[in-house]
């Protein structure tokens, strides 16, 4: 069966500081691979999609970026965090077809200070 | 104009009760999906049922049903005999056909579910 990973499960982390939150997915091969973020109290939005090994879509333009080197990992990185990165990220995961279904890791609560 | 819509913010239900969490959506395409998710309060966003436009019949699963209304452009979540652990806050979210990938996502009902 396909599992998904996220870590770290916590962050604080100071403004102005680098950020790498690493998502890895096992059980399956050539996944969808997805960002969001969740603000406090609200819904879901996308930050990144990746539909193969280096190739990488953003649908918010902001100080964060995303890189997928391997196959399965889905890597989240900023070089300078801001209060506003404060949030709940969370990578998914879908199969390669159309209206697939997206499944969900455990989360990132990350804190900017 | 929002893509799903999510009137209710939050829910009140008493156990073993069913309750009903409205959702409606706006596209324009001829084929897309319709999802429910499930985010208890250690953050974890759980699939729980899917809708194909094109499934002519609403989709169920265990105590999970979708009342799927094509032309009214609904897709609202039955929870039957409702139990202290449908605590939670609950998602809508829509994969349309022409959007490579990507969900839309409403922005949630918190239901609680009362002893």
């Amino acid at each position: 069966s396909q599992t998904i990973h996220q870590w770290p499960a916590t962050l604080v982390q100071p403004v102005g500081s680098p950020l790498s939150l690493e998502c890895t997915v096992e059980g399956t091969s050539n996944p969808n691979l997805y960002w969001y973020r969740q603000a406090a109290g609200r819904g879901l939005q996308l930050l990144f999609y990746s539909v193969g090994i280096g190739q990488i879509s953003s649908e918010v333009p902001q100080n964060l970026s995303a890189s997928r080197p391997q196959d399965r990992q889905f890597i989240l990185s900023s070089k300078k965090l801001l209060l506003s990165d404060s949030g709940f990220y969370l990578c998914a995961w879908s199969e390669g077809h159309q209206i697939e279904t997206q499944y969900f890791g455990p989360g990132t609560r990350l804190l900017v200070l | 104009a929002q893509k799903i819509t999510q009137t209710q913010p939050g829910m009140f239900v008493q156990e073993k009760e069913a309750v009903t969490l409205d959702c409606t959506y706006d596209t324009s395409d001829q084929s897309y999906g319709l999802f429910w998710y499930k985010q208890p309060s250690s953050g974890e966003m759980i699939f729980l049922i899917y809708q194909g436009s094109y499934d002519e019949q609403n989709a169920t699963e265990g105590r999970y049903s979708l009342n799927f209304q094509k032309a009214r452009k609904s897709a609202n979540l039955v929870i039957s005999a409702s139990q202290l652990g449908d605590s939670a806050m609950y998602f809508c979210a829509m994969r349309e056909n022409s959007g490579y990938s990507t969900l839309t996502f409403g922005k949630g009902t918190m239901l609680l579910v009362s002893p």
